[in-house]
């Protein structure tokens, strides 16, 4: 079993929907979660980090974790053109494992 | 200001030569990383310095020589390589190499990449 899993999609999907990205994970270990969003040819730029079971949000994305279930989402509200992407997931474990483990990344359109 | 370069931006090379690919930040970050990424492929971990010594190799192929001159540079030496190493090369700096579990210390921040092609 791989250690964090993603729907590679492709999601296409009309301007203003919102958006859900998701990844499961096997391992309890790790305790870091990120969401990156990388543009065509660009490197990973970092979107969202979280540590603990919840919500965050920060503008139209909402990052949710859930340990129990090992499961970790990223949603985007009133998606735009420019949010098309592909958006990766990473773990961390905790301490001094600085690793991180991406998930195969979700290509995003949206479409005007 | 949250600037990872890269140079260059594409290289082309033969399996005979030898080439190196630079990579530079002025954040004052104390860990700097090297990913390979192919394809439709999530970045893969290749080293990791942190305070200018090699702390991770990920069983990299020794063709592939990192180095770290100075805080804020990173290179990578690249010497006979196989067409199959053919992929995107990201450089990554942050501040710690995460041994505190903050989002400030552990953020990972990305350059450009350099594409590269062997023949």
């Amino acid at each position: 079993q791989k250690e964090v899993e993603q729907d590679p999609g492709p999601l296409s999907v009309p301007e203003g929907a919102i958006v859900s990205l998701n990844c499961t994970y096997s391992n309890s270990a790790f305790q870091y979660f990120m969401w990156y969003r990388q543009y065509s040819r660009k490197g990973p730029e970092l979107l969202m980090y979280t540590y603990s079971s919840g919500n965050k949000e920060d503008g139209r994305f909402t990052a949710q974790v859930d340990k129990s279930s090992k499961y970790i989402s990223l949603f985007i509200r009133d998606s735009q053109p420019s949010d098309s992407a592909t958006y990766l997931c990473a773990i961390r474990r905790g301490g001094s494992n600085y690793k991180l483990t991406f998930g195969k990344g979700t290509l995003l359109t949206v479409n005007p | 200001d949250t600037e990872v370069t890269q140079t260059p931006k594409h290289l082309v090379m033969g399996m005979t030569n030898k080439k190196s690919l630079k990579c530079e930040q002025h954040m004052g970050h104390r860990a700097m990383y090297w990913y390979k990424q192919k394809a439709k492929k999530p970045p893969e971990l290749m080293f990791v310095y942190s305070y200018e010594k090699l702390s991770i190799n990920e069983s990299v192929p020794s063709r592939f020589s990192p180095e770290c001159p100075n805080s804020s540079l990173l290179n990578l030496h690249l010497h006979a390589l196989q067409p199959e190493d053919s992929a995107l090369y990201l450089c990554a700096s942050s501040q710690d190499s995460g041994t505190s579990g903050s989002f400030v210390t552990d953020t990972q921040y990305f350059g450009p990449g350099t594409r590269l092609t062997v023949l």
